[in-house]
Parts: structure tokens; C-alpha cells; sequence
């Protein structure tokens, strides 16, 4: 596929639990965006790559998560000890180039649902 | 302040007539881009048009055009000849491409617009 895509698409977790959530960005696309969208709500940033580099984790809500893109391509967001506010959609977005007039796209995201 | 507002929670519109949805947006950034995707209810975002601020023209795209009013800091998207397949959330984006030289090209959105087309 040509796309953006995403791993698994639906996870379910008991709250406390550790999940890992996957990214396959577009092939040769250097930055990598990770947004949260609650339900009902518009996506929220929270990480980015550039290459394996993280640049900005400004976004993220607490030091439970942690995301990593260690060859440059696939990319992996991690959730420690899961909380009930953490579900929400969880989505990925590349681009070709790092350059900013890039336009973003997003794969299907992995709905997340902590119990 | 939000940084992008969208007022309109949910919009109607009959098969292919034409709707509007408003997008207002906050930044003092001179350089910015704004984007507007559809989000099925399969949740991957589409992206369907761009503008840049610096833009001479109103971006436009098949049946998608953005009205574009720099001076009122609004991005409406129009749809013309409305599809059944337009049924969606749509959300307004902005990226800024300053923000305290430490813009990576981050977007921010606004909370969505549900909107129903009938038949």
C-alpha cells in the first residue's frame, strides 16, 4: 500500500496496562507527526520526528508517553500504565520532506479504549 | 485563545447544492498555512485543499474551494454540488511556520463540523 497505516487499529486495555502503538509512514517520508483526538473533539499534536530525531515532544500529556522512530521509519508510541482519559484515536501523519509547506498525511489511525 | 474556530457544530445540506463551512483562526505569525480534511466515519483524515497565507489566489480544488479572507482571519470551505459521500467531519487546520522558530510544522485544528448531506 501506499499509505500511511497504522497497528493495531482498535486495542482495547484494562487501566494500568503498558500498550505500543505502530506507525508505517509513506515510504521515504522524513517527519513524522503523532496526534490524540478525544471523541467528539479535533486531533491534538503531540510528537514529531524528523528522520530518527525527536523534535518536538511538546505535545505529550504526561512522561507516561514516550515514542520513538529509531531507524527513521517506523515509528512506535508507547502508553504506560494506561488511564481512562487516554482513550481517544491516536493518529499518524508523514511528510516527504521536512520542509513546513508540506501538506500532512494521515493514515486510519488505532482507537484506543482503556477500561 | 482558540487558535482555530469552527462554529458550526453541524450543517445540512441537500444533494448537489452548495454549503459553506466557516473556519475563523488567531495567530500572529505572517507566514501560516490552512488546510481542511474530511474525516469519515472510518477515521483516516483526507486532505482536501491548501492555502497559503501569502496566496494571491483563493485555493481551489474540483468541487472544494476555500474563500479566503486575510483581513477577517477566516479559511470557508465551499462545496459545490454537494455528494452523499460528503457526509463527514470536516475539520479546519492551521499550521503556523514561525511560532518562536521552533514550528516543525505542527497543525492545529479546530473542533470539526458534522456535516449531512440528504437526499
Amino acid at each position: 500500500g501506499a499509505g500511511v497505516s497504522q497497528s493495531p487499529r482498535y486495542k482495547v486495555a484494562k487501566r494500568g496496562q503498558d500498550v505500543a502503538l505502530r506507525c508505517d509512514p509513506i515510504s521515504g517520508h522524513v517527519s513524522l507527526f503523532w496526534y490524540q483526538q478525544a471523541l467528539g473533539q479535533g486531533p491534538e499534536f503531540l510528537t514529531y520526528f524528523q528522520n530518527e530525531a525527536q523534535l518536538d515532544k511538546s505535545g505529550l500529556p504526561s512522561d507516561r508517553f514516550f515514542a520513538e522512530r529509531p531507524e527513521g521509519s517506523v515509528s512506535t508510541l508507547k502508553i504506560q500504565r494506561t488511564q481512562q482519559e487516554d482513550s481517544a484515536v491516536y493518529l499518524c501523519a508523514s511528510t516527504i520532506t521536512a520542509q513546513r509547506r508540506e501538506t500532512q498525511y494521515f493514515g486510519p489511525g488505532t482507537r484506543l479504549l482503556v477500561l | 485563545a482558540q487558535k482555530i474556530t469552527q462554529t458550526q457544530p453541524g450543517m445540512f445540506v441537500q444533494e448537489k447544492e452548495a454549503v459553506t463551512l466557516d473556519c475563523t483562526y488567531d495567530t500572529s505569525d505572517p507566514s501560516y498555512g490552512l488546510f481542511w480534511y474530511k474525516q469519515p466515519s472510518s477515521g483516516e483524515m483526507i486532505f482536501l485543499i491548501y492555502q497559503g497565507s501569502y496566496d494571491q489566489q483563493n485555493a481551489t480544488e474540483g468541487r472544494y474551494s476555500l474563500n479566503f479572507q486575510k483581513a477577517r482571519k477566516s479559511a470557508n470551505l465551499v462545496i459545490s454540488a454537494s455528494q452523499l459521500g460528503d457526509s463527514a467531519m470536516y475539520f479546519c487546520a492551521m499550521r503556523e511556520h514561525n511560532a518562536g522558530g521552533t514550528s516543525y510544522g505542527k497543525l492545529t485544528f479546530g473542533q470539526g463540523t458534522i456535516l449531512t448531506v440528504h437526499p
